[in-house]
């Protein structure tokens, strides 16, 4: 079975831009969730979607934001961009947190710098 | 919000030693993970422990939970070069939300 995939792998952007990052869960999870990596701040949660709906959502500025499609394939969107969001993001997939079902599988992230 | 509290935060230990990392947590959770990441690469599942008790084990590494003392411990027992890694327990809230520890780097010199 593919694992959890994101792409961009690496994205360079300057401040005031937008960013669309992309996840593909593994084969059959309906549930994606994503988080932000920081020396600083380490793992952040920023948003699970389940269903194409967001079910959770982190302490993170409306800039953030995201959606799930009925493939299962998710995007997460930062606009306006700061230096501050320069992050390693990670997706993670689950089959169904709410029955128990709930390992998360990580994909290998997308490292987003902010010039 | 629920905290998660590792410690150490850096491990640097000789092949063949014993160590232990902590994870304390703040509110009741019945379900602690526990995951490896190599550096510059994303997160490997290692334990998923789900009752007060449980214990696990993989090759040199051994999980425990006890959900009482809402602590779990990840011992590592003779240590390899190959163990090098940053750990992390997580913990789900009621929610279904997770919440990462801060990590314990760990170094193992020859």
């Amino acid at each position: 079975k593919a694992g959890v995939t994101q792409t961009p792998r690496y994205l360079i952007k300057t401040r005031g831009q937008q960013v669309t990052l992309s996840c593909s869960p593994i084969s059959g999870h309906r549930s994606v969730s994503w988080y932000q990596q920081t020396p600083g701040q380490g793992l952040q949660f920023l948003f699970e979607y389940f269903s194409e709906t967001q079910r959770n959502k982190g302490n993170f500025p409306g800039r953030f934001s995201g959606r799930q499609f009925s493939n299962s394939r998710s995007e997460m969107n930062v606009s306006t961009l700061e230096l501050g969001d320069s992050a390693l993001y990670l997706c993670a997939s689950s089959l169904d947190p709410g029955q128990g079902a709930d390992t998360q599988y990580f994909g290998p992230g997308t490292r987003l710098t902010v010039l | 919000e629920l905290k998660v509290e590792q410690n150490p935060l850096f491990l640097s230990m000789q092949e063949g030693k014993n160590y232990t990392i902590y994870c304390n947590y703040s509110t009741t959770s019945d379900r602690l993970y526990w995951y490896r990441q190599d550096p510059g690469k994303s997160l490997e599942s290692l334990f998923v422990l789900l009752s007060n008790g449980a214990v696990k084990q993989e090759g040199r590494l051994m999980a425990s939970l006890d959900t009482k003392a809402r602590l779990s411990t990840l011992h590592i027992t003779a240590a390899v070069h190959d163990l090098s890694a940053t750990y992390f327990c997580a913990v789900k809230n009621t929610g279904n939300q997770f919440y990462f520890g801060t990590g314990t780097s760990l170094t193992v010199i020859p």
